[in-house]
């Protein structure tokens, strides 16, 4: 069974600071990983996406993410933090059978001027 | 484009009350789904639909009800509203295996 981990509720960087969130997961097939943010008091949105082509995804806002088979991992990152990235980042996995999503609680991201 | 909507934006409810959480998808995509979010417990997949007339249980669907009688619409029926339903409910659509359109949610609580 698939199962997403989040390492940290809570990850506090400095701004201009490099922003590194983990996630670990658990697929028995070759994976769907996403990241999606959700800014206070609102929905969530894709950030980014890993579908089996390379293995460097880059989405929005200046964030990427590498997955890594052998870690069984898919961290996101971002070079030089801003305050406007300050929110809630959500790692999934999606299902082997269907459209379903696995998500793991989430990290609150803070940052400090 | 309006994606996925949702209403109402907050509603409080007394303890036995019922009340209908609306979505709707402009997207024409086959899959819709609702999840509930608490804090520091990420999203729980409440019910979800593969297309029109066919509706199925994801992980906490005790409580609730879902109808999905045209693609666009996926309404979600609370019956007999606990404190324990406190919560924030996102509908979801998605029409590929890639990712899912959030709405904005529907913050309830129950008192």
């Amino acid at each position: 069974a698939q199962s997403v981990t989040q390492l940290g509720s809570h990850v506090s960087v400095s701004e201009g600071a490099l922003v590194l969130l983990r996630c670990n997961y658990s697929s028995s097939v070759p994976p769907y990983l996403f990241w999606y943010v959700q800014y206070p008091n609102q929905g969530l949105q894709l950030l980014l996406k890993y579908t089996s082509a390379a293995t460097l995804v880059k989405g929005i806002n200046g964030f990427e993410a590498e997955f890594k088979k052998s870690e069984t991992s898919f961290h996101l990152t971002k070079p030089s933090a801003h305050m406007s990235d300050a929110a809630e980042y959500f790692c999934a996995v999606r299902m082997d059978s269907n459209y379903q999503l696995i998500w793991g609680a989430g990290t609150k991201l803070i940052i400090k001027p | 484009n309006a994606g996925v909507t949702q209403t109402p934006k907050f509603r409080i409810l007394k303890i036995g009350q019922s009340m209908t959480l609306q979505c709707t998808q402009d997207m024409n995509h086959n899959y819709m789904y609702w999840y509930r979010q608490d804090p520091g417990m990420g999203l729980k997949l409440i019910y979800y639909s593969v297309g029109a007339g066919i509706t199925d249980k994801g992980e906490v669907p005790n409580g609730y009800n879902v109808s999905r009688s045209t693609t666009e619409d996926f309404p979600l029926r609370l019956e007999l509203a606990a404190p324990s339903q406190t919560s924030v409910y996102f509908c979801a659509s998605s029409g590929t295996p890639y990712e899912q359109y959030f709405g904005p949610g529907t913050r309830l609580t129950v008192t």
